[in-house]
């Protein structure tokens, strides 16, 4: 099956302990994207790569590391958790200019 | 920075009506709209839009988009309750020439509520 894994699905932390989210997809899609989804603010764009070792920010980079050294795989890293991380977190992946398939959304809580 | 504006934020109507939901954007180096939507769950995708006036269909819902007045709708005709959604609104940018793409900024969202 067709699909973007992302674990872990739920995660409390607290601050300052470096935590990292897995993003996986088996579609053997070139673009991957992370997003932070808050209330009132919908989803913005925090990091996203073109393809192997291609990564570029979106509108909300700052406090967040990526890296792509394989294709299927897209991990979030947080390095300092801060509580203005909380979030819903997305990662998504498509073929070049395709539709974009969606994980099923990490919540993180940092207190 | 690159805009989306979505309007309206929130409508509800009963079940039967036909929805017309709004996108305006600014963005430097257009790409592609696309619209999603997004129940309580990941969001899923509906309509890429690169050209204009070409309309893009599936089944009830519909979209287009007009890239001199830089604004998208999504119609959604007949609506079900299975359409109460969040309608995201999204416009991708290309930069480096066109060689460089995927940066996406999304609108706040519709919140759509048919009543049966």
């Amino acid at each position: 099956e067709a699909q973007v894994t992302q674990n872990p699905r739920y995660l409390i932390t607290v601050t300052g302990k470096k935590l990292t989210v897995t993003c996986s997809q088996n579609m053997n899609h070139e673009y991957m994207s992370w997003y932070r989804q808050d209330p009132g603010l919908g989803l913005r764009q925090i990091y996203y790569s073109m393809n192997v070792e291609v990564t570029d920010k979106g509108d909300v980079p700052e406090g967040y590391k990526v890296s792509r050294k394989e294709k299927r795989n897209f991990p979030l890293i947080l390095e300092s958790p801060s509580p203005n991380q909380t979030s819903l977190y997305f990662c998504a992946s498509s073929s070049y200019r395709g539709e974009q398939y969606f994980g099923p959304g990490t919540r993180l809580t940092v207190t | 920075e690159d805009k989306v504006v979505q309007s309206p934020l929130s409508l509800v109507v009963h079940e039967g009506d036909t929805v017309t939901l709004n996108c305006s954007y600014e963005v430097t180096n257009f790409r592609s709209l696309l619209w999603y939507k997004q129940e309580k769950k990941a969001p899923t995708f509906l309509f890429m839009l690169t050209s204009s006036g070409i309309e893009k269909k599936s089944g009830r819902l519909s979209s287009i988009l007009d890239k001199k007045e830089l604004f998208s709708i999504l119609n959604i005709t007949a609506t079900q309750t299975g359409d109460s959604a969040v309608y995201l609104c999204a416009v991708e940018a290309s930069y480096a020439g066109g060689t460089s793409y995927g940066k996406l900024t999304f609108g706040q969202g519709t919140i759509l509520t048919v009543h049966p």
